[in-house]
């Protein structure tokens, strides 16, 4: 069974510019969150989905952030205009269940804004 | 909002030693997992807790949820290089989402 993946694996783009970051989660699971890592920090949560749903988007900084999941498959994250601060490893994860499941994270895409 | 504080950040070892990292929250946890991330890598699973008291072992790892399900903590016996990595509980939230402790990273000295 294939893992959740995440592409690219890394994004370096100058202060102002856009980035798109791409999960496909398992396959058949219906739950689909973002997750951000900043500089060796803890991991915080940004948004949750159930099929093409957000189902809670509580950890999303601010607008300059938005979260897709069309027909429910992969989901996209972009940055527009991206900020120092965004900077990071952003994970990607996915889960059967809502409650008492393990969350399968995918390889994370590491983002550097300059 | 729900936070959980972990402790050690970090922690350098010499093979064969012990470690023992520890998460508290101040409110009753539903639950709480624990996940490794190695060095460059990502989350891996490890274990689920649920119920108050509970003790959970995987070979050198062992894990424990406290009486009061606040506080819970991994334990690893004899470590060994292959330990080596970031360890973080994280409490699972009533929406599914995952809150992470700030993580124990493990350097293990051969």
């Amino acid at each position: 069974e294939a893992g959740v993946t995440q592409f690219p694996s890394h994004s370096v783009i100058e202060k102002g510019q856009t980035v798109t970051l791409r999960c496909d989660p398992i396959s058949g699971h219906d739950n689909l969150y973002w997750y951000r890592r900043v500089m060796g920090k803890e991991i915080k949560f940004l948004l949750h989905f159930v099929k093409e749903s957000k189902q809670d988007e509580s950890g999303m900084p601010n607008n300059r952030f938005l979260a897709e999941r069309t027909g429910g498959t992969y989901s996209t994250l972009k940055v527009q205009p991206a900020e120092l601060e965004d900077s990071g490893v952003y994970f990607c994860a996915s889960s059967q269940g809502l409650y008492y499941n393990e969350q399968f994270f995918g390889p994370g895409t590491r983002l550097t804004v300059l | 909002g729900q936070q959980v504080m972990q402790i050690p950040q970090y922690q350098h070892v010499q093979e064969g030693e012990d470690f023992t990292t520890y998460c508290n929250s101040s409110t009753t946890l539903s639950n709480i997992q624990w996940y490794k991330q190695r060095p460059g890598g990502h989350p891996v699973f490890l274990i689920q807790l649920v119920k108050s008291g509970e003790v959970k072992k995987q070979k050198r790892l062992t894990f424990q949820f406290g009486e009061a399900k606040k506080n819970s903590s991994l334990h690893i016996t004899a470590t060994q290089t292959t330990d080596v990595g970031t360890y973080f509980c994280a409490a699972l939230s009533n929406t599914g989402k995952l809150i992470f402790g700030q993580g124990t990273t493990l350097q293990v000295k051969p």
